[in-house]
């Protein structure tokens, strides 16, 4: 049972353009979900995090939406630059206490490619 | 990430044949995790660690065991590899902080034949 999914395998965008990532959740319990950045041979990378009590989190060209209602969560790029070409994976958790393991469920990943 | 090491970075094993990679991290962090990346699957969480000796089971645990004498180092092994356990490992650590995010190892690419 998937609880966290990415339904476009793949995406392909020009440079300069917007790049828009989604993201569906099925779990309710989910309250904190961040996107990770991962280039072939290396491990995922932090890119950004949003928590349930907002709907929007912008860091420099990197933004994500939330909709709870219908637990959808979106990541835009803009402008998508080439070093942006990578796989983009969302993941989602229950907000923890200090002090208690973060156990992260991943999507299945998208692989963006910005073209020249 | 240099505060935090995988090796093997690549393995090719016999099936029935006992494999253990390890996870080591110079951070200190208290939170140690290991998952495997398929195709299909994303990032699935194998087992994890909150603490020496502290250790609980993830998604999918079936075949893996794991154990952490100290603090930098936790290993993950597999008792008796399968076809089925072909996979890219990542380990990940975080501390204590709340909503502290993950940083991962550069994986470990292992093949069952």
């Amino acid at each position: 049972d998937q609880q966290v999914k990415q339904n476009s395998p793949s995406l392909s965008v020009q440079e300069g353009r917007i790049s828009i990532l989604n993201c569906d959740y099925t779990n309710s319990m989910f309250d904190y979900f961040l996107w990770y950045k991962k280039y072939p041979a290396e491990g995922p990378t932090f890119l950004i995090s949003i928590s349930s009590i907002k709907d929007k989190n912008e860091d420099g060209r990197f933004t994500v939406f939330l909709n709870k209602s219908a637990k959808h969560l979106s990541l835009h790029i803009v402008p998508s630059q080439p070093g942006d070409s990578a796989v983009y994976f969302c993941a989602a958790t229950r907000d923890r206490n200090t002090g208690t393991a973060s156990k992260l469920t991943f999507g299945t990943g998208t692989r963006l490619q910005v073209t020249l | 990430d240099a505060g935090i090491t995988q090796s093997p970075r690549h393995k090719v094993t016999e099936t029935g044949t006992p494999v253990t990679l390890r996870c080591h991290q110079t951070e200190n962090h208290r939170y140690m995790y290991w998952y495997r990346q398929d195709p299909g699957h994303g990032l699935r969480l194998i087992h994890y660690s909150y603490g020496v000796k502290d250790t609980d089971k993830g998604e999918v645990s079936d075949g893996y065991s794991v154990s952490r004498s100290k603090t930098e180092d936790f290993l993950l092994t597999l008792e008796s590899a399968t076809s089925s356990q072909t996979s890219v490992y990542f380990c990940a650590i975080s501390g204590i902080r709340n909503r502290e995010p993950y940083t991962f190892g550069s994986g470990t690419r292992l093949t069952v034949v």
